[in-house]
C-alpha cells in the first residue's frame, strides 16, 4: 500500500469554524489531490498540487483553500465551514500527471453542524 | 464536461456468478480507470486502460474506445468481492480531466 495518511480521520465541527485537513505521504510523489465524496455524486476534485507551492483549483474549489510547503504534506482548509461541506474527503497521490494511477488515503469524515 | 454513467447502480448476486459492471462516457478519452471502494471506505485502483483488455486474477476489464464503453467482469465471484466499483474516465486537460462515475454497489451473497 502507498504510504498515505490523513488526519484527522473523523471530525465534527460547527458552522463558521475553520477546519484544516492534512494529507501526508511517504512516497515522494509529485502530484497530490483532494477530493470529496457525497451520496449521489462521483468523487469530485477540490484542489490539486503538481509540486511544492504549485496548486490549482478543481471542479468544486469554492470555500476551500490548500497549501503545500513540503513534498509530503498537502493541507486542505475550510476557512469558514458550512453544512454543505459535510462530506468524506479523500487525498490521493500520483507519481506522474493524469491519467497516471492515483493512490488514495483512508479518507476523513467531516460533519459540519 | 465528460458525463460518466455506470450500470447497474446496485447488483446483488450469488457466490460463483459471473459479474459484469458497465461504464459509458460521453466524450472521447485517452484512459479509463476502474477502482474498488471497500465497505470500510478505502479506495484501491484496479486497472488503467487505454485500449483492449486487461486481466488480473478473477478481474477482467475491457474498453471499446469507439463505442465509449468499458466493462469490468468478475469471474467466480466471492463475498469478498462485495464493494463499490467506480470507473473514472480521463479526457485530457490535467487533473480536471478525470471524471468519476457514481459507482456500482455490488453484494455477493454466500
Amino acid at each position: 500500500d502507498a504510504g498515505i495518511t490523513q488526519s484527522p480521520r473523523h471530525k465534527v465541527t460547527e458552522t463558521g469554524t475553520p477546519v484544516t485537513l492534512r494529507c501526508h505521504q511517504t512516497e515522494n510523489h509529485r502530484y497530490m489531490y483532494w477530493y470529496r465524496q457525497d451520496p449521489g455524486h462521483g468523487l469530485r476534485l477540490i484542489h490539486y498540487s503538481y509540486g511544492v507551492k504549485d496548486t490549482d483549483k478543481g471542479e468544486v474549489s469554492d470555500g476551500y483553500s490548500v497549501s503545500r510547503s513540503k513534498t509530503e504534506d498537502f493541507l486542505l482548509t475550510l476557512e469558514s465551514a458550512t453544512s454543505s461541506q459535510t462530506s468524506v474527503y479523500f487525498c490521493a497521490i500520483s507519481a506522474a500527471r493524469p491519467p497516471d494511477t492515483q493512490y488514495f488515503g483512508p479518507g476523513t469524515r467531516l460533519t459540519v453542524l | 464536461k465528460n458525463e460518466v454513467e455506470q450500470s447497474p447502480q446496485n447488483l446483488t448476486a450469488q457466490e460463483g456468478e459471473f459479474i459484469t459492471i458497465n461504464c459509458s462516457y460521453s466524450v472521447g478519452i485517452s484512459a479509463l480507470h476502474w477502482l474498488q471502494q471497500h465497505p470500510g471506505g478505502g479506495i484501491v485502483s484496479l486497472f488503467m486502460l487505454s485500449s483492449g483488455k486487461k486481466k488480473h486474477g478473477r478481474l477482467i476489464a475491457t474498453i471499446n474506445i469507439q463505442e465509449k464503453h468499458s466493462s469490468l467482469h468478475i469471474t467466480a465471484s466471492h463475498p469478498r468481492d462485495s464493494a463499490v466499483y467506480i470507473c473514472a474516465a480521463y479526457s485530457g486537460g490535467g487533473a480536471d480531466g478525470l471524471t468519476f462515475g457514481k459507482g456500482t454497489h455490488l453484494i455477493i451473497q454466500p
